[in-house]
């Protein structure tokens, strides 16, 4: 079945603890895309890759950093976690050349307290 | 950047009536407009796009209308069913030659409730 999958689905953290959402997709898409969700503010993104070893900035990517070592995978990591980063955050790939038709994971909850 | 501004909010409809939600967006490069649905707890699925160079697309009960001079764009759902009660969002892309092709711009989003 095509996915993608998220992980883990819920965390709740405490300040400064470092972590990792990680992301996978098996539809051999070159790219993928983290967004954050909060109410009243839609879908931000955070970070988005056009394939191995590419990375840019999206709208809100202070506080994130990702990688991108293999097509497949794409994990958002929070260095320092901080309570305005709880959010609902999404992971979703595509196509290159279809970015506009993304293919969205389940999400993750994250409350840091 | 882009700025996508999407209204109403909030938009209640009895069953059967039509919804229309509307987008205005401000970079006049961008060429594609999607359109996501969202149901309460689940992941944001697409459910139509329209091209720059188009003025109108439909599928079924949904259709989409871009005014590109305008910069805007809407959603038209007609004969509305309990089951389209979701989050819509609108969203903006730029064009693949640009500098920020692979960045996505969303609406605020707009919930819809259809009532029975």
């Amino acid at each position: 079945e095509a996915q993608v999958t998220q992980n883990p689905r819920y965390l709740i953290t405490v300040t400064g603890k470092k972590l990792t959402v990680t992301c996978s997709q098996n539809m051999n898409h070159e790219y993928m895309s983290w967004y954050r969700q909060d109410p009243g503010l839609g879908l931000r993104q955070i970070y988005y890759s056009m394939n191995v070893e590419v990375t840019d900035k999206g709208d809100v990517p202070e506080g994130y950093k990702v990688s991108r070592k293999e097509k497949r995978n794409f994990p958002l990591i929070l260095e320092s976690p901080s309570p305005n980063q709880t959010s609902l955050y999404f992971c979703a790939s595509s196509w290159s050349g279809r970015t506009y038709e993304q293919y969205f994971g389940p999400g993750t909850r994250l409350t840091v307290t | 950047g882009e700025n996508v501004e999407q209204h109403p909010s909030t938009l209640s409809v009895q069953e059967g009536d039509s919804a229309v939600i509307k987008c205005t967006y401000s970079d006049s490069a961008s060429n594609y407009f999607p359109w996501y649905k969202q149901e309460l707890g689940k992941r944001p699925q697409l459910i139509i796009d329209i091209r720059s160079n188009v003025g109108e697309k439909k599928d079924q009960r949904i259709a989409v209308t871009l005014n590109k001079t305008a910069k805007h764009f809407s959603l038209h759902i007609t004969e509305t069913q309990p089951e389209d009660s979701a989050v819509y969002f609108c969203a903006a892309s730029p064009p693949s030659w640009g500098t920020s092709y692979g960045k996505l711009t969303f609406g605020q989003g707009t919930i819809l409730t259809v009532h029975p």
